[in-house]
């Protein structure tokens, strides 16, 4: 199974700041299979990226994905209130696993 | 617009069963394969099981194999999971989520959720 790690716990940034999240694998994710979700309280997750740094339909340029192999990166430039959130990474290229996810907080 | 719409979650006693329903809308159900994702309360996520398009390929999360099973009837545009042995640890939010064609999916679009709680 692959174990997918992110970083930090929690960040807390300022509006208009940039957010950078960090989600790490424990082996190399087959054709960059790396998707990552946004949850806000009491909401289903909302799908951001997938193949590593594709943006699903709807959804700011203000968040971009890369990486590849195990390390891979969610940015989220000049950060807005609405932010705040849980971020997920999640591996589909051998089985599906999530990460432990990241907190966003906005001062 | 895609909508998934769960049902079926509730209050079950340890070892007792329960079945989940999703009925789908809004794109061509027998196209695309669908899972269950859960959610402890308070914790992350962690995906349950998988049906592909036409049925023919599921897989589960080891903790669930042998006791969830994972269904679908094309006609009826529905998924289904049904809970066999339940445990206080299945505890969770159950959702419904689409995939892409493909079984080696992310997941484009989610249910808003259905709890199931495991207690005496």
């Amino acid at each position: 199974e692959i174990v997918l790690t992110q970083s930090p716990g929690t960040l807390s940034l300022s509006p208009g700041e940039r957010a950078t999240l960090s989600c790490r694998a424990s082996q190399s994710v087959n054709s960059n299979y790396l998707a990552w979700y946004q949850q806000k309280p009491g909401q289903a997750p909302r799908l951001l990226i997938y193949g590593a740094s594709s943006r699903a339909t709807g959804i700011p340029d203000r968040f971009s994905g890369s990486g590849s192999g195990t390390d891979f990166t969610l940015t989220i430039s000049r950060l807005e209130p609405e932010d705040a959130a849980v971020y997920y990474c999640q591996q589909y290229g051998n089985s599906w696993t999530f990460g432990q996810g990241t907190k966003m907080e906005i001062k | 617009q895609v909508q998934l719409v769960e049902s079926g979650g509730g209050v079950v006693q340890p070892g007792r069963s329960l079945r989940l329903s999703c009925a789908a809308s809004g794109f061509t159900f027998s196209n695309y394969g669908m899972h269950w994702v859960r959610q402890a309360p308070g914790k992350g996520l962690e995906w349950v099981a998988v049906i592909s398009f036409d049925g023919s390929d599921i897989y589960y999360e080891d903790s669930v194999k042998g006791r969830f099973s994972i269904s679908r009837d094309n006609s009826k545009n529905t998924l289904y999971l049904l809970m066999d042995s339940l445990r206080p640890e299945d505890t969770a939010v159950y959702y419904c989520t689409k995939g892409v064609v493909v079984i080696a999916s992310y997941f484009q679009h989610w249910g808003q959720g259905t709890l199931v709680s495991v207690s005496s």
